[in-house]
């Protein structure tokens, strides 16, 4: 079955680098995604990674993909107040369909 | 480039009553799709259109939630009869095909007392 999991809360200092991680069970899935929601907002997507990738990088944010292990990783370099958000990992498949969200990790950014 | 727009921001309704949703996609977007947030949980997809067909209704429960998407281009997401765990947030996004990125809406608020 299709299952997203991620831890519900991660706090950090600003300045410090933030590792979120999510764990998916479909090794089907052809993306997989990490969105950002601020409070009253829609999801915005910050970066995806194809599943036949190990890494990617984007200015301050750094994909790790473990496909033994089906475990994804966003870390965030130099962690920042307007950082503090809901982080959702989710995985998608080719065509679009159903794509697969998790409950979300809330990051707080402690100045 | 306007985003995608949802109305109501906010709704409040008794149980049983019936309520609507409107969605207007970023023009030129050939997909949307209607996600359910309850509180504490990631969206879930309701119904995905494609233009102006259904691509993937499974998780819409069907005896209650129905949507439509005239001409292809606003949509309308309608509960009726609501039920207690019908309160969520409603979150429209729209793609420029089914492979793009998805983008997304402020989403509607509904609260059923």
């Amino acid at each position: 079955g299709e299952d997203v999991e991620q831890s519900l809360f991660l706090s950090v200092r600003e300045g410090d680098s933030s590792v979120i991680n999510c764990t998916y069970t479909d090794s089907s899935s052809t993306y997989l995604y990490w969105y950002k929601q601020e409070p009253g907002a829609g999801l915005q997507l910050l970066t995806y990674i194809f599943s036949n990738m190990d890494m990617k990088q984007d200015q301050r944010l750094t994909v790790l993909l473990n496909k033994k292990d089906k475990h994804l990783s966003l870390r965030i370099a130099d962690t920042q107040t307007g950082d503090s958000a809901i982080y959702f990992c989710a995985e998608g498949y080719t065509g679009g369909f159903k794509t697969i969200f998790g409950a979300g990790t809330r990051l707080f950014v402690k100045a | 480039e306007a985003g995608v727009a949802q109305s109501p921001r906010y709704k409040i309704i008794e149980k049983r009553q019936s309520v609507a949703f409107w969605c207007n996609p970023i023009s030129g977007h050939a997909t949307l799709y209607w996600y359910q947030q309850i509180l504490g949980q990631g969206p879930k997809l309701l119904i995905q259109f494609q233009n102006n067909g259904v691509v993937d209704d499974s998780q819409l429960p069907k005896d209650r939630f129905s949507a439509e998407r005239l001409k292809g281009v606003d949509s309308t997401l309608k509960i009726q009869p609501a039920k207690l765990e019908d309160s969520a947030v409603y979150l429209c996004a729209s793609s420029p095909d089914i492979s793009a990125e998805a983008f997304f809406g402020q989403g509607t608020r509904l609260t059923v007392v």
